[in-house]
């Protein structure tokens, strides 16, 4: 089956440590996006990619990194820069359409602590 | 700019009708979204509606589209315990292939 697999589910780190999180599809899009979820914001966008070697900042990318090495992977890390990393992070993909319909496809997401 | 608009949270009993609502400003949107998403999970696409149909019916979920109000609707049929989530609504604009999400309404149904 097709899908988007985010690792890990949970995650606990120290601050001032780097973690990076993990992002694979096999539904051979070509874009991949990492939102943050906080309660009650609904989806803040970081970082997007539509090809390999290429990506984009988002809304809040500050704090975040990201690389497109391969189509099927696009990792996310969280630097000791980001004031306040705990949260949940989702990862999502979708075929590149600009007036065609392109839905994004989640993962089940990574929950991120850092005390 | 874009933006789009839901109410936080909507209480339902069970086997009743929920009825969440969606505003959007930009009129160029061509496709409209409606995600569940399920506590400790990702968002999972329920349906959606293309922006020069009205309505749309997939089994208990209905999508009303009032493009000159910008005005989004998602009626679930005989609400049911399984269906307590957040629902985002989420537009596309024509040349863009990045949507714009709402902050999401929590559903609670109640026996």
């Amino acid at each position: 089956d097709g899908g988007i697999t985010q690792s890990p589910k949970y995650l606990f780190r120290k601050e001032g440590q780097n973690v990076t999180l993990s992002c694979e599809q096999n539904l051979n899009h070509d874009a991949m996006y990492w939102y943050r979820q906080d309660p009650g914001q609904g989806l803040r966008l970081i970082y997007y990619s539509q090809i390999v070697n290429d990506f984009q900042k988002g809304d809040i990318a500050e704090g975040y990194s990201v690389s497109r090495e391969k189509k099927e992977s696009f990792p996310l890390t969280v630097t000791s820069a980001q004031k306040n990393p705990t949260a949940f992070y989702l990862c999502a993909s979708s075929i590149l359409s600009g007036q065609g319909n392109s839905p994004l496809h989640f993962g089940n997401g990574t929950r991120l602590t850092v005390t | 700019g874009e933006d789009v608009e839901q109410s936080l949270f909507l209480s339902v009993r069970e086997g009743d009708s929920s009825v969440i609502n969606c505003t959007y400003t930009d009129s160029s949107s061509t496709y409209l979204y409606w995600y569940k998403q399920e506590p400790g999970a990702g968002l999972q696409l329920l349906t959606y509606i293309f922006s020069n149909m009205d309505m749309k019916q997939d089994q208990r979920l209905t999508v009303l589209l009032n493009k000159k109000d910008k005005h989004l609707s998602l009626r679930i049929a005989d609400t049911q315990t399984g269906d307590s989530a957040i629902y985002f609504c989420a537009e596309k604009q024509g040349g863009s292939y990045i949507p714009t999400f709402g902050r999401g309404t929590s559903l609670i149904v109640h026996p």
